[in-house]
């Protein structure tokens, strides 16, 4: 049972152009999303987040968007360089007893930029 | 550099044998994660502990086991050891256990054969 989803394995943009990474999530009751970036050989870094209350965050060229009632979010990279070439997860937290919260993960969407 | 240490980078060992992988997690951090990603897999929750306590399980296999220590440390332990537990293990830590931001190691490479 996959609660978070990305469903495009794999992305390949020009550079300069707009990168658009998405992802999907069934459970309504998420209350934080992330998206971490991973070189080969290197363990995930955290990139940017959103809280379940907002719609909107940027940070630089990165934005994120939630649409809640989609249950959908995306990353858009602008304008994209060949450094972002990477693994892209989407995650998005569940919340426990005591305040505990555990991520949960995407599968990953593999992004190439090209020069 | 995260500031997350796993350790060790890279085993191998055979079926059946028990490994004992290593996480010191980012200075002043409580909670620890270990997640474990398989080939073409996403990141899979397996546990995270709290200044000491098991505060949550995922889809951790009953031949695992975790443990984090006084002084913070935590260690994964994989006993009766498949081919199918190939993977790469990953060790997260937080200040807090509410899970927001994690920061994660570099990660155990494990093979199986």
């Amino acid at each position: 049972d996959q609660q978070v989803k990305q469903n495009s394995p794999s992305l390949s943009v020009q550079e300069g152009r707009i990168s658009i990474l998405n992802c999907d999530y069934t459970n309504s009751m998420f209350d934080y999303f992330l998206w971490y970036k991973k070189y080969p050989a290197e363990g995930p870094t955290f990139l940017i987040s959103i809280s379940s209350i907002k719609d909107k965050n940027e940070d630089g060229r990165f934005t994120v968007f939630l649409n809640k009632s989609a249950k959908h979010l995306s990353l858009h990279i602008v304008p994209s360089q060949p450094g972002d070439s990477a693994v892209y997860f989407c995650a998005a937290r569940e919340l426990g007893p005591g305040n505990t919260g555990k991520l949960i993960f995407g599968q990953g969407t593999t992004l190439q930029v090209k020069p | 550099d995260s500031g997350v240490t796993q350790t060790p980078k890279h085993l191998i060992t055979a079926t059946g044998q028990r490994v004992t992988l290593r996480c010191s997690p980012r200075s002043g951090d409580l909670s620890v994660y270990w997640y474990q990603q398989s080939l073409d897999q996403g990141l899979q929750f397996l546990i995270q502990y709290y200044n000491g306590e098991e505060r949550a399980k995922g889809n951790i296999l009953e031949r695992f086991s975790a443990q984090q220590f006084p002084d913070l440390h935590s260690e994964l332990n994989l006993s009766s050891l498949e081919l199918g537990d190939s993977a790469l293990y990953f060790c997260a830590s937080s200040y807090a256990g509410s899970g927001n931001t994690i920061y994660f190691g570099e990660g155990s490479w494990l093979t199986v054969v």
